[in-house]
């Protein structure tokens, strides 16, 4: 079935450090991908999305290129800061039109000063 | 404008008891969604509208979960009884049209932690 596998975390990085966080999707289709956030204490907020392959995502420094050659969907920024503290999730639609997101586990980021 | 409002944001209960969660989604959004989140875990779906209309609720546990949004717009989910496994966060969401191209924004609420003792 429809499934996304991120990195598990936590990751714990040095402010100004460059940020890779790893999500692949299964292959049945071309679904829309997605990257949600979650700060501590908040609800989930959709942080970048692409809908076809190739196209690229971006938002607050954060990229993410929808590969399909691969299967994948990596969340990258080159320069963390310690306010990027946060929960990082990767989404996929589900098939079938039933237009449910299907997420990963999340990956817990803690930026230090 | 307002995003998803959610109500209340923790509820804290004894086992058996009942419980009802409200989200009043994004004005003009016709698809309402409810997921639950365990600790450590992401988001599954409980549950989706389209306006009135509940279009997937295969994952709904329907012998104590039930759910309504009556004149698609604000809904109500209700657990009765709860269990100690029903502790986790419960999630609304709404896009505007879920039948869409698939490439409908999702946009949620912050949720209610319920902890059932």
């Amino acid at each position: 079935g429809d499934s996304v596998t991120q990195m598990e975390g936590p990751v714990t990085l040095s402010e100004e450090a460059f940020l890779t966080i790893n999500c692949t999707y299964t292959a049945t289709g071309y679904p829309s991908l997605f990257w949600y956030v979650q700060y501590p204490g908040e609800g989930l907020q959709l942080l970048l999305k692409a809908t076809k392959a190739d196209d690229k995502g971006s938002n607050k420094g954060f990229e993410a290129t929808y590969r399909k050659e691969t299967t994948s969907f990596h969340l990258e920024k080159g320069s963390v800061q310690v306010s990027d503290s946060a929960v990082y999730f990767c989404a996929r639609l589900s098939q079938g039109g039933s237009e449910k997101l299907v997420f990963g586990k999340g990956t817990k980021l803690t930026v230090n000063p | 404008e307002a995003g998803v409002v959610q109500s209340p944001r923790y509820k804290i209960i004894e086992k058996k008891q009942p419980v009802a969660f409200w989200c009043n989604p994004i004005s003009g959004h016709n698809t309402l969604y409810w997921y639950l989140q365990n600790l450590g875990q992401g988001p599954e779906l409980l549950i989706r509208y389209e306006n009135e209309e509940a279009v997937d609720d295969s994952q709904l546990p329907k012998d104590r979960f039930s759910a309504e949004r009556l004149k698609g717009v604000d809904s109500t989910l209700k657990i009765q009884p709860a269990e100690l496994g029903d502790s986790a966060v419960y999630l609304c969401a709404s896009s505007l049209n879920g039948r869409a191209v698939g490439t409908d924004t999702q946009y949620f609420g912050p949720g209610t932690r319920l902890t059932v003792l």
